[in-house]
Protein backbone atom coordinates (compact mmCIF):
# COMPACT_ATOMS: atom_id res chain seq x y z
CA UNK A 1 0.00 0.00 0.00
CA UNK A 2 0.90 3.10 -0.51
CA UNK A 3 3.43 5.21 2.13
CA UNK A 4 3.95 8.81 3.15
CA UNK A 5 7.17 9.88 5.63
CA UNK A 6 8.18 12.77 6.74
CA UNK A 7 11.33 11.31 8.63
CA UNK A 8 10.90 14.10 11.41
CA UNK A 9 8.77 14.86 13.52
CA UNK A 10 10.73 17.60 15.01
CA UNK A 11 13.38 20.48 13.58
CA UNK A 12 14.48 23.38 15.61
CA UNK A 13 16.35 25.80 14.09
CA UNK A 14 17.53 29.62 14.99
CA UNK A 15 16.21 32.30 13.46
CA UNK A 16 17.91 33.12 10.37
CA UNK A 17 19.20 29.30 8.99
CA UNK A 18 17.64 27.22 6.52
CA UNK A 19 15.05 24.73 7.16
CA UNK A 20 14.94 21.55 5.52
CA UNK A 21 11.81 18.97 5.82
CA UNK A 22 11.91 15.99 4.01
CA UNK A 23 9.04 13.87 2.62
CA UNK A 24 9.84 10.31 1.38
CA UNK A 25 6.88 7.98 -0.32
CA UNK A 26 7.13 4.17 -1.50
CA UNK A 27 5.02 2.24 -3.37
CA UNK A 28 3.39 4.42 -6.08
CA UNK A 29 4.41 7.46 -8.45
CA UNK A 30 2.92 10.41 -7.77
CA UNK A 31 1.21 13.00 -10.63
CA UNK A 32 2.20 15.84 -7.78
CA UNK A 33 3.01 16.60 -4.22
CA UNK A 34 1.62 19.39 -2.16
CA UNK A 35 3.11 21.31 0.77
CA UNK A 36 0.86 22.57 3.59
CA UNK A 37 1.53 24.48 7.12
CA UNK A 38 -0.91 23.58 9.45
CA UNK A 39 -0.89 26.07 13.10
CA UNK A 40 -1.86 24.55 16.10
CA UNK A 41 -6.15 24.29 16.45
CA UNK A 42 -6.13 25.39 12.54
CA UNK A 43 -6.61 23.83 9.33
CA UNK A 44 -3.71 23.29 7.02
CA UNK A 45 -2.66 26.01 4.54
CA UNK A 46 -2.15 25.07 0.97
CA UNK A 47 1.83 26.44 0.06
CA UNK A 48 2.89 24.77 -3.12
CA UNK A 49 2.50 22.53 -5.76
CA UNK A 50 5.49 20.22 -7.36
CA UNK A 51 4.56 17.97 -10.55
CA UNK A 52 6.08 15.18 -11.36
CA UNK A 53 7.79 16.71 -14.13
CA UNK A 54 9.00 20.01 -12.08
CA UNK A 55 12.44 19.51 -10.21
CA UNK A 56 12.20 22.26 -8.29
CA UNK A 57 9.47 25.37 -7.20
CA UNK A 58 9.47 28.36 -5.68
CA UNK A 59 7.91 31.18 -4.10
CA UNK A 60 9.18 33.86 -1.96
CA UNK A 61 11.63 31.76 0.92
CA UNK A 62 10.22 28.52 -0.01
CA UNK A 63 11.83 25.79 -1.88
CA UNK A 64 10.83 22.61 -3.30
CA UNK A 65 12.12 20.51 -4.62
CA UNK A 66 10.69 16.90 -6.04
CA UNK A 67 12.77 13.99 -7.37
CA UNK A 68 10.71 10.87 -8.54
CA UNK A 69 13.78 8.88 -8.46
CA UNK A 70 14.19 9.20 -5.01
CA UNK A 71 10.76 9.21 -4.30
CA UNK A 72 11.57 12.15 -2.15
CA UNK A 73 10.39 15.71 -1.88
CA UNK A 74 12.35 18.51 0.19
CA UNK A 75 11.01 21.61 1.24
CA UNK A 76 13.16 24.58 2.12
CA UNK A 77 12.34 27.54 3.95
CA UNK A 78 15.36 30.15 3.87
CA UNK A 79 16.43 33.00 6.39
CA UNK A 80 13.78 31.17 8.76
CA UNK A 81 12.05 33.49 10.99
CA UNK A 82 9.99 32.96 14.22
CA UNK A 83 6.41 33.44 12.48
CA UNK A 84 7.77 29.80 10.47
CA UNK A 85 7.30 27.85 13.47
CA UNK A 86 4.33 25.68 12.31
CA UNK A 87 3.48 22.23 11.03
CA UNK A 88 4.59 21.39 7.98
CA UNK A 89 2.54 18.54 6.00
CA UNK A 90 3.77 16.95 2.93
CA UNK A 91 0.15 15.31 0.62
CA UNK A 92 0.07 13.12 -2.33
CA UNK A 93 -2.53 11.87 -4.45
CA UNK A 94 -4.23 8.73 -3.28
CA UNK A 95 -4.22 7.22 -6.88
CA UNK A 96 -6.13 8.13 -10.05
CA UNK A 97 -9.17 9.10 -7.36
CA UNK A 98 -10.01 13.00 -7.94
CA UNK A 99 -10.06 14.40 -4.35
CA UNK A 100 -8.35 11.36 -2.27
CA UNK A 101 -5.34 12.83 -0.76
CA UNK A 102 -3.19 11.44 1.75
CA UNK A 103 -1.15 13.54 4.06
CA UNK A 104 1.81 12.46 6.07
CA UNK A 105 2.25 13.14 9.83
CA UNK A 106 3.80 16.28 9.48
CA UNK A 107 7.25 17.86 11.03
CA UNK A 108 6.83 20.28 13.79
CA UNK A 109 9.66 22.82 13.21
CA UNK A 110 10.14 25.28 15.90
CA UNK A 111 12.19 29.03 14.39
CA UNK A 112 14.09 29.91 17.60
CA UNK A 113 15.44 33.76 18.00
CA UNK B 1 -13.65 35.43 -1.32
CA UNK B 2 -10.60 32.72 -0.88
CA UNK B 3 -12.40 32.02 2.28
CA UNK B 4 -13.83 28.39 4.11
CA UNK B 5 -15.97 28.89 6.81
CA UNK B 6 -17.11 26.29 9.50
CA UNK B 7 -19.31 26.58 12.38
CA UNK B 8 -19.18 26.46 15.21
CA UNK B 9 -15.83 26.45 16.25
CA UNK B 10 -16.33 24.14 19.21
CA UNK B 11 -19.06 21.75 19.74
CA UNK B 12 -19.82 19.48 22.62
CA UNK B 13 -22.30 16.49 22.42
CA UNK B 14 -23.46 13.97 24.78
CA UNK B 15 -23.65 10.46 22.95
CA UNK B 16 -27.28 10.06 22.08
CA UNK B 17 -27.49 13.74 20.75
CA UNK B 18 -28.14 15.29 17.27
CA UNK B 19 -25.69 17.72 15.69
CA UNK B 20 -24.80 19.29 12.34
CA UNK B 21 -21.41 20.49 11.22
CA UNK B 22 -21.64 23.28 8.90
CA UNK B 23 -19.18 24.68 5.80
CA UNK B 24 -19.62 27.08 3.41
CA UNK B 25 -17.32 28.47 0.33
CA UNK B 26 -17.99 30.85 -1.89
CA UNK B 27 -15.02 30.44 -4.42
CA UNK B 28 -16.90 28.23 -6.80
CA UNK B 29 -15.41 25.34 -5.92
CA UNK B 30 -17.16 22.24 -7.00
CA UNK B 31 -15.73 19.64 -4.85
CA UNK B 32 -15.93 19.91 -0.93
CA UNK B 33 -14.15 17.10 1.86
CA UNK B 34 -14.78 16.15 5.05
CA UNK B 35 -11.55 15.24 7.17
CA UNK B 36 -11.04 14.24 10.79
CA UNK B 37 -8.13 15.16 12.54
CA UNK B 38 -6.65 13.73 16.29
CA UNK B 39 -4.36 15.06 17.91
CA UNK B 40 -0.97 14.88 16.50
CA UNK B 41 -2.12 13.11 13.39
CA UNK B 42 -2.70 14.19 9.66
CA UNK B 43 -6.29 14.69 8.70
CA UNK B 44 -7.95 11.90 7.24
CA UNK B 45 -10.11 11.88 4.55
CA UNK B 46 -14.05 11.03 5.52
CA UNK B 47 -15.94 12.29 2.18
CA UNK B 48 -15.87 13.71 -1.05
CA UNK B 49 -18.55 15.87 -2.62
CA UNK B 50 -17.86 16.40 -6.56
CA UNK B 51 -20.52 18.32 -8.19
CA UNK B 52 -22.82 17.70 -5.38
CA UNK B 53 -22.82 14.29 -5.50
CA UNK B 54 -21.12 11.95 -3.31
CA UNK B 55 -17.88 10.62 -4.75
CA UNK B 56 -16.13 9.59 -1.72
CA UNK B 57 -16.69 7.64 1.41
CA UNK B 58 -13.99 6.97 3.13
CA UNK B 59 -15.97 3.53 4.93
CA UNK B 60 -17.02 6.18 7.52
CA UNK B 61 -19.26 4.95 10.40
CA UNK B 62 -23.26 5.58 9.74
CA UNK B 63 -23.43 7.81 12.48
CA UNK B 64 -21.75 10.61 10.73
CA UNK B 65 -24.13 11.35 7.41
CA UNK B 66 -22.97 14.36 4.78
CA UNK B 67 -25.02 16.07 3.01
CA UNK B 68 -24.34 18.96 0.30
CA UNK B 69 -27.37 20.94 -0.37
CA UNK B 70 -25.76 23.53 -2.99
CA UNK B 71 -22.34 23.98 -4.41
CA UNK B 72 -21.45 26.18 -1.68
CA UNK B 73 -22.56 24.60 1.09
CA UNK B 74 -21.61 21.17 2.96
CA UNK B 75 -22.70 19.57 6.20
CA UNK B 76 -21.80 16.81 8.49
CA UNK B 77 -25.08 15.67 10.45
CA UNK B 78 -23.91 13.37 13.39
CA UNK B 79 -25.71 11.05 15.50
CA UNK B 80 -25.08 8.81 18.75
CA UNK B 81 -21.33 9.51 18.22
CA UNK B 82 -19.06 7.76 20.86
CA UNK B 83 -16.31 9.90 22.77
CA UNK B 84 -13.24 8.18 20.04
CA UNK B 85 -15.54 10.39 17.51
CA UNK B 86 -13.39 13.54 19.22
CA UNK B 87 -11.56 15.27 16.97
CA UNK B 88 -10.75 18.78 14.94
CA UNK B 89 -13.28 17.97 12.00
CA UNK B 90 -12.03 19.84 9.10
CA UNK B 91 -13.94 20.94 5.86
CA UNK B 92 -12.17 22.05 2.41
CA UNK B 93 -12.69 22.93 -1.18
CA UNK B 94 -10.68 22.65 -4.53
CA UNK B 95 -11.38 23.50 -7.73
CA UNK B 96 -12.03 20.03 -9.82
CA UNK B 97 -12.93 19.98 -12.78
CA UNK B 98 -14.47 16.97 -14.71
CA UNK B 99 -11.95 14.33 -15.58
CA UNK B 100 -8.94 16.71 -14.45
CA UNK B 101 -6.60 16.45 -11.76
CA UNK B 102 -6.97 17.60 -7.94
CA UNK B 103 -5.32 21.29 -7.35
CA UNK B 104 -4.94 22.06 -3.97
CA UNK B 105 -7.32 22.00 -1.58
CA UNK B 106 -8.38 25.14 0.82
CA UNK B 107 -9.17 24.13 4.06
CA UNK B 108 -11.48 26.20 6.89
CA UNK B 109 -10.46 26.43 10.50
CA UNK B 110 -12.44 22.88 11.61
CA UNK B 111 -14.64 22.21 14.38
CA UNK B 112 -13.40 20.69 17.26
CA UNK B 113 -15.71 17.95 18.41
CA UNK B 114 -16.28 16.59 22.05
CA UNK B 115 -18.12 13.94 22.73
CA UNK B 116 -18.73 13.12 26.48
Amino acid sequence: SQKIEQNSEALNIQEGKTATLTCNYTNYSPAYLQWYRQDPGRGPVFLLLIRENEKEKRKERLKVTFDTTLKQSLFHITASQPADSATYLCALPAGSTLGRLYFGRGTQLTVWP
Amino acid sequence: DTEVTQTPKHLVMGMTNKKSLKCEQHMGHRAMYWYKQKAKKPPELMFVYSYEKLSINESVPSRFSPECPNSSLLNLHLHALQPEDSALYLCASSRERRGQVSHEQYFGPGTRLTVT
